[in-house]
């Protein structure tokens, strides 16, 4: 398996436009996590699904932010408009199930917003 | 909720001294709990995990002993080298709660 798989690895876009993430998870893992890393807070979780479904989505920063899964191969995590406070590095994870699973990280993307 | 509080960094050694991160957590119920690394440009990779108490996780050299009395699960390596240079998570996971990282403490090993 090519683990899971990022993209874009890296983005620069100016203030105000709309920024996609794209996330393939682990065949066979059923939940998926999105999150968000930066110097000043560390590593935060930002929405996770099980089987597509959003379970806790509380980390979303604000209403720009939005998160979809609409199949088990894929998701995307949306930012409309954004902001240079966006600027982070966007982790996906998938794990096989629910409850105390082992993480698989991908590379993440690197966004910096001017 | 659910938090883990890991040892503020950086951490800077010289090789083959002996390393401790330490790593405490806050649970309602009985969590399972995970050290990942971070090298740089990458994403977390799991480094060992424990899911119950008195469990010892160990991997590369590394361990870390879950202990509840004192809610506690510290990241020990006894002889660190220049390639154990990253930054290290302490993690917990609840059935209710998934995935719960601390923020991360770096270590720098220099030969």
């Amino acid at each position: 398996d090519a683990g899971v798989i990022q993209s874009p690895r890296h983005e620069v876009t100016e203030m105000g436009q709309e920024v996609t993430l794209r996330c393939k998870p682990i065949s066979g893992h059923n939940s998926l996590f999105w999150y968000r890393q930066t110097m000043m807070r560390g590593l935060e979780l930002l929405i996770y699904f099980n089987n597509n479904v959003p379970i806790d989505d509380s980390g979303m920063p604000e209403d720009r932010f939005s998160a979809k899964m609409p199949n088990a191969s894929f998701s995307t995590l949306k930012i409309q408009p954004s902001e240079p406070r966006d600027s982070a590095v966007y982790f996906c994870a998938s794990s096989p199930g629910p409850g105390a699973n082992v993480l698989t990280f991908g590379a993440g993307s690197r966004l910096t917003v001017l | 909720g659910d938090s883990v509080t890991q040892m503020e960094g950086p951490v800077t050694l010289s090789e083959e001294a002996f390393l401790t991160i330490n790593c405490t957590y806050t649970a309602t119920g009985y969590p399972s709990l995970f050290w990942y690394v971070q090298y740089p440009g990458e994403g977390l990779q799991l480094l060992l995990k424990a899911t119950k108490a008195d469990d010892k996780g160990s991997n590369k050299g590394f361990e870390a002993t879950y202990r509840k009395e004192t809610t506690s699960f510290h990241l020990e390596k006894g002889s660190v080298q220049v390639s154990d240079s990253a930054v290290y998570f302490c993690a917990l996971s609840d059935p209710s709660n998934d995935m719960r990282f601390g923020a991360g403490t770096r270590l720098t090993v220099k030969p």
